[in-house]
């Protein structure tokens, strides 16, 4: 599975667009790009995937280059509640299967009042 | 829907103990996962189980082991537990099926402390 680099901290003030930036430069063409993030004391939440075209939920809108290199999460309107630790992974598509998920370390993103 | 539900939440054991953990999966969920997570790291994959059988591992000894029963629930088990084995223990659920992305949904976690 491809690595990812991820900012260790960033800060956001609430109400305000987070953006998100993860590198992958060197992601395969048949792997995704997924995000999920670890609220303090709770497991991971999945919040969004995408393979090359930009993809949007009622949580996020995930932004992936032309080249696939690196990608962007964008929470709109962020909240106190979405601080929270947010992994960007990098995964071949599943054969029929679950595969395991390779986290980093992570962003710790910060909302404040 | 209960979600993925773990027990206990907390735990704590001595050196060569061993533990016993329990998972039970999100409904019309057929497949387990379960990870470790050190303070301060990302989650770490133990493996995967699926139809009662281990289908996945990661780099963890033979003293982790596991178990998926008839009903998907899991256990996790670890033998003669170190210092190094506290962390926070988390199960994940998902659906074996022919979708082509990987959602997983995790349980709160169990917190051990080997002390």
């Amino acid at each position: 599975d491809a690595k990812t680099t991820q900012p260790p901290s960033m800060d956001c003030a609430e109400g305000r667009a987070a953006n998100l930036p993860c590198n992958h430069s060197t992601i395969s063409g048949n792997e995704y790009v997924y995000w999920y993030r670890q609220i303090h004391s709770q497991g991971p939440q999945y919040i969004i995937h995408g393979l090359k075209n930009n993809e949007t939920n009622e949580m996020a809108s995930l932004i992936i280059t032309e080249d696939r290199k690196s990608s962007t999460l964008i929470l709109p309107h962020a909240t106190l509640r979405d601080t929270a630790v947010y992994y960007c992974i990098v995964q071949k598509r599943p054969k029929g299967g679950s595969e395991k998920l390779v986290f980093g370390k992570g962003t710790k993103l910060t909302v404040n009042p | 829907d209960a979600g993925v539900t773990q027990s206990p939440t907390h735990l704590i054991k001595t050196r060569g103990q061993q533990v016993t953990l329990r998972c039970s999966p999100k409904s019309g969920h057929d497949t387990v996962s379960w990870y470790q997570q050190a303070l301060g790291q990302g989650p770490q994959f133990i493996f995967q189980y699926y139809e009662e059988e281990e289908r996945q591992r990661g780099n963890f000894p033979d003293r982790f082991s596991g178990h998926q029963f008839p009903n998907y629930s899991s256990e996790l088990n670890v033998n003669a537990l170190l210092l190094g084995d506290s962390a926070l223990y988390l199960c994940a659920s998902s659906f074996r099926g022919t979708s082509d992305y990987n959602e997983q949904f995790f349980g709160p976690g169990t917190r051990l402390t080997v002390l």
